[in-house]
């Protein structure tokens, strides 16, 4: 079975400037994460989908952070414009069950291999 | 605010050794994960904890859950190179709410 796809695998960028990321979830998976994990600290949801619609984007810098995953199974998430402070790997993250789902195994999260993303 | 935290940040041990790292919190966990992450790659799962005092143990590492579920552990008995990595402990504080990871302890073996 394939696992979480992401590309591109590596992104360097100039501050100010858009960068957009993709995520390809396990096939069949009805919930899909996003993460931002800093150099040192471990990964931080930034927004939650359950199908195409929204779960959790508290932690979303919407002024500047964008996602959507329209058709229910890819998603893109977008940041523009982008500050040196954004650097960081972002993890696509995808899991069989819904929000109400128990504990794993239900809920287990598979993770993609992320997206290093440097901000000069 | 809900903190997860893990100590030691950062091992430097020798083939052989034994080694515990801990994870924390203020809060009652409604289950618990450990996941170990590889440069270059996602965190992978390793084993969840749901029951306070839950002991699991995966060949060389021993997992342990807090009997108020605040707290839990991770041993890893005779450790080998192949064992280096990022270990993150995560945990759910209530049924289908979102999961909350500690900072990770960086776990280097040298042979």
């Amino acid at each position: 079975e394939a696992g979480v796809a992401q590309s591109p695998r590596y992104k360097i960028i100039e501050k100010r400037q858009s960068v957009a990321f993709w995520c390809n979830p396990i096939s069949g998976h009805a919930t899909l994460y996003w993460y931002q994990q800093i150099l040192g600290q471990g990964p931080k949801l930034l927004i939650q989908f359950q199908n195409n619609g929204v779960v959790d984007d508290s932690q979303l810098p919407k002024d500047r952070f964008s996602a959507e995953r329209l058709k229910g199974v890819d998603s893109t998430l977008k940041i523009q414009p982008a500050k040196l402070e954004d650097s960081a790997v972002y993890l696509c993250a995808s899991s069989l069950a819904g929000v109400r789902a128990g504990p794993p195994p239900d809920n287990e999260q598979f993770f993609g291999p992320g997206t290093r993303l440097t901000v000069l | 605010t809900q903190l997860l935290e893990q100590s030691p940040q950062f091992l430097s041990i020798q083939e052989g050794e034994n080694l515990t790292v801990y994870c924390n919190s203020s809060s009652v966990f409604s289950s618990l994960q450990w996941y170990r992450q590889e440069p270059g790659e996602g965190p992978v799962l390793l084993v969840t904890v749901v029951t306070g005092g839950e002991v699991k143990k995966l060949k060389r590492l021993t997992f342990q859950f807090g009997d108020a579920r605040k707290d839990s552990s991770l041993h890893i008995t005779a450790a080998q190179p192949g064992d280096t990595g990022l270990y993150l402990c995560a945990g759910h504080y209530n049924q289908g709410g979102k999961l909350i990871f500690g900072q990770g302890t960086e776990l280097s073996v040298k042979p």
